[in-house]
């Protein structure tokens, strides 16, 4: 079925270190590919999305790349700061077929930067 | 601009009483989502209603849940009565449309504590 796999954590990293989560996705059509954000106490905000292959989405440092061959859609970012720390979710929805209009989700990634 | 409104933000009830969570979704979406967060769980879809017609309700547990959405600006989840394994933060979400390229914009969530 439909699914979304993301690295597992907890990732801790320095200030300034370099990020990378990675997330693959199994889907039965073609979907639009999303990152979502969410702070403590607080509901998931839309990170970055991409709607096709090799699309690059990118927001606040943050991006990722729509990998249709290896059905990847990794989350990077060059310098990470404290205010980088969340769990991050990977997500994808469809417009036919299996789940039509939901948004499947990876279990989230919990990232903590130290300063 | 507002955004997906939910009400109220903790609810902490016991066990066999009706709960009632409300959402007011962003004016003009017409796709309305209802998931549930727990720490074993993660995120999962309870409902979803476009145009304010359910369209998928096979992630709601059971006949102790019920959701509504009587018009374009409004929807109730009620869990009728209410048991301990409720206990999770609630999240609605609207969409623009049903796309694929939509995101969903989530509320602040609503913490609900059975005792």
């Amino acid at each position: 079925g439909d699914s979304v796999t993301q690295m597992e954590g907890p990732v801790t990293l320095s200030e300034e270190a370099f990020l990378t989560i990675n997330c693959t996705y199994t889907a039965t059509g073609y979907p639009s590919l999303f990152w979502y954000v969410q702070y403590p106490g607080e509901g998931l905000q839309l990170l970055l999305k991409a709607t096709k292959a090799d699309d690059k989405g990118s927001n606040k440092g943050f991006e990722a790349t729509y990998r249709k061959e290896t059905t990847s859609f990794h989350l990077e970012k060059g310098s990470v700061q404290v205010s980088d720390s969340a769990v991050y979710f990977c997500a994808f929805r469809m417009n036919y077929g299996g789940s039509q209009g939901n948004l499947i989700f990876g279990k989230g990634t919990k990232l903590s930067v130290k300063p | 601009d507002a955004g997906v409104i939910q009400s109220p933000r903790h609810e902490v009830t016991e066990m066999g009483q009706e709960v009632t969570l409300r959402c007011k979704p962003i004016s003009g979406h017409n796709s309305l989502f209802w998931y549930r967060q727990t720490m074993m769980r993660g995120l999962e879809l309870l409902i979803y209603f476009n145009n304010n017609v359910p369209i998928d309700d096979s992630g709601m547990p059971e006949d102790r849940f019920s959701a509504k959405m009587p018009n374009a600006s409004f929807s109730t989840l009620k869990i009728q009565p209410s048991e301990p394994r409720d206990s999770a933060v609630y999240f609605c979400a609207s969409s623009l449309s049903a796309r694929g390229d939509s995101p969903l914009h989530f509320g602040n969530g609503t913490r609900l504590t059975v005792t």
